[in-house]
């Protein structure tokens, strides 16, 4: 099985700052990786897509990076609405895995 | 609007059976693999299965941690999605999502949550 392994686990930061998560997945899966954001009580809404690809909808001052085994997703801007959890999904192979999230928390 | 709508959640006994369901609509549920997604209270998002569509013989594929005891079912004329779980045990506590893979999960239903415990 591929295990995907996100950092931080947590968080805190401002409005305003520049926020970057990262996954790391056990082999390579090339750009098969995808970001979600998930709020409290809600499902998860998928970011990006092929690691870099912007969903349609999401704001541009989210984006993601990397292939092979190493990716980031970015937050340019932290905006009050990006207080979440985030995960990345490596669907290359199966078992499709989670990373484990990382909780964007208000400093 | 594709809209995914899970249903059939609820308590059941350790060793126990339930069975879910998610009506699918604003799409053509017919030409779409479908998965089921779990999240344990306070935990991360685990992949369960999925079932592949009428041209790929609706062969499945489940995770290590459920083969076995559960299975994913659909009926493409009702637009529905199923997953079958026998031999429940506390562990498989958790909220049941169905969600459409576009490679990544374009789409998500809200929801069931499923408690097991005596």
């Amino acid at each position: 099985d591929i295990q995907m392994t996100q950092s931080p686990s947590t968080l805190s930061a401002s409005v305003g700052d520049r926020v970057t998560i990262t996954c790391r997945a056990s082999q390579s899966i090339s750009s098969w990786l995808a970001w979600y954001q998930q709020k409290p009580g809600k499902a998860p809404k998928l970011l990006i897509c092929t690691a870099s690809s912007l969903e349609s909808g999401v704001p541009s001052r989210f984006s993601g990076s990397g292939s092979g085994t190493e990716f980031t997703l970015t937050i340019s801007s932290l905006q009050p609405d990006d207080f979440a959890t985030y995960y990345c999904q490596q669907y290359s192979s199966y078992p499709l895995t989670f990373g484990g999230g990382t909780k964007v928390e208000i400093k | 609007e594709v809209q995914l709508v899970e249903s059939g959640g609820g308590l059941v006994q350790p060793g126990g059976s339930l069975r879910l369901s998610c009506a699918a609509s604003g799409f053509t549920f017919s030409d779409h693999y479908m998965d089921w997604v779990r999240q344990a209270p306070g935990k991360g998002l685990e992949w369960v299965g999925r079932t592949r569509n009428k041209a790929d013989s609706y062969t499945t594929e489940y995770a290590a941690s459920v083969k076995g005891r559960f299975s994913i079912s659909r009926d493409d004329s009702k637009n529905s999605l199923y997953l079958q779980m026998n031999s429940l045990k506390t562990e498989d506590t958790a909220v049941y999502y169905c969600a459409r893979p576009n490679s990544s999960f374009d789409y998500w239903g809200q929801g069931t949550l499923v408690t097991v415990s005596s």
